[in-house]
């Protein structure tokens, strides 16, 4: 059973369109985050979601609006993609927010913008 | 703010030698620990964890000890197999609700 799954895995799309990426996770668990991994494998917080609520707005270009329509859902929506916005997404989710609760994460999207 | 620092990689050894992957943080207050792994092409997977000091996280043969004497969480094994080529983060969880990671080391064990 895959506890945190992502789609697309991958994604090629020219400079300046939209794109979503999906997450599900089927853990029951509050929080869920998404990271960005530069391509030299570097990996910063973008976004955390705690039961639907936003509680972590890293500065991050208004062109990425995160969405979560449930608590076992977090999107993540693109506008006008830059070359810059290619690497790759994780998505993650705790039980709780904060303190010693691990965080399990996606498999990746690897975006790839040209 | 929060910070980790890892050691630089690639980290090249040969099948059963031993590892030691260093770690250090900065943070306030009492920090989790935590290493993840990620093998090519996939997630991240935690391997082990300490919330406290002197807790030791261990996991598949690899331990990490919580030195808050020394801000640090190296990671070691005393036999790595050729299986356990992969990216290493090393990463804390302090007053701030999401994870810092380190830079992450490439470990690449030869048969």
């Amino acid at each position: 059973d895959t506890a945190v799954s992502q789609t697309p895995k991958y994604l090629v799309t020219q400079m300046g369109n939209d794109k979503s990426i999906k997450c599900e996770q089927n853990l029951g668990h509050d929080t869920m985050y998404w990271y960005k991994q530069d391509s030299k494998k570097f990996l910063k917080i973008m976004f955390s979601y705690n039961n639907k609520e936003l509680i972590i707005n890293e500065t991050v270009p208004n062109r990425f609006s995160p969405k979560s329509p449930d608590k076992a859902h977090l999107n993540l929506h693109i506008n006008s993609l830059e070359l810059g916005d290619s690497a790759v997404y994780f998505c993650a989710s705790s039980q709780r927010d904060g303190g010693p609760y691990e965080q399990y994460f996606g498999p990746g999207t690897r975006l790839t913008v040209t | 703010g929060d910070s980790v620092t890892q050691m630089e990689g690639p980290v090249t050894l040969s099948e059963e030698a031993f590892l030691t992957i260093n770690c250090t943080y900065t943070a306030t207050g009492y920090p989790s620990l935590f290493w993840y792994v990620q093998y090519p092409g996939e997630g991240l997977q935690l391997l082990l964890k300490a919330t406290k000091a002197d807790d030791k996280g261990s996991n598949k043969g690899f331990e990490a000890t919580y030195r808050k004497e020394t801000t640090s969480f190296h990671l070691e094994k005393g036999s790595v197999q050729v299986s356990d080529s992969a990216v290493y983060f090393c990463a804390l969880r302090g007053s701030g609700r999401a994870l810092t990671f380190g830079s992450g080391t490439r470990l690449q064990v030869q048969p």
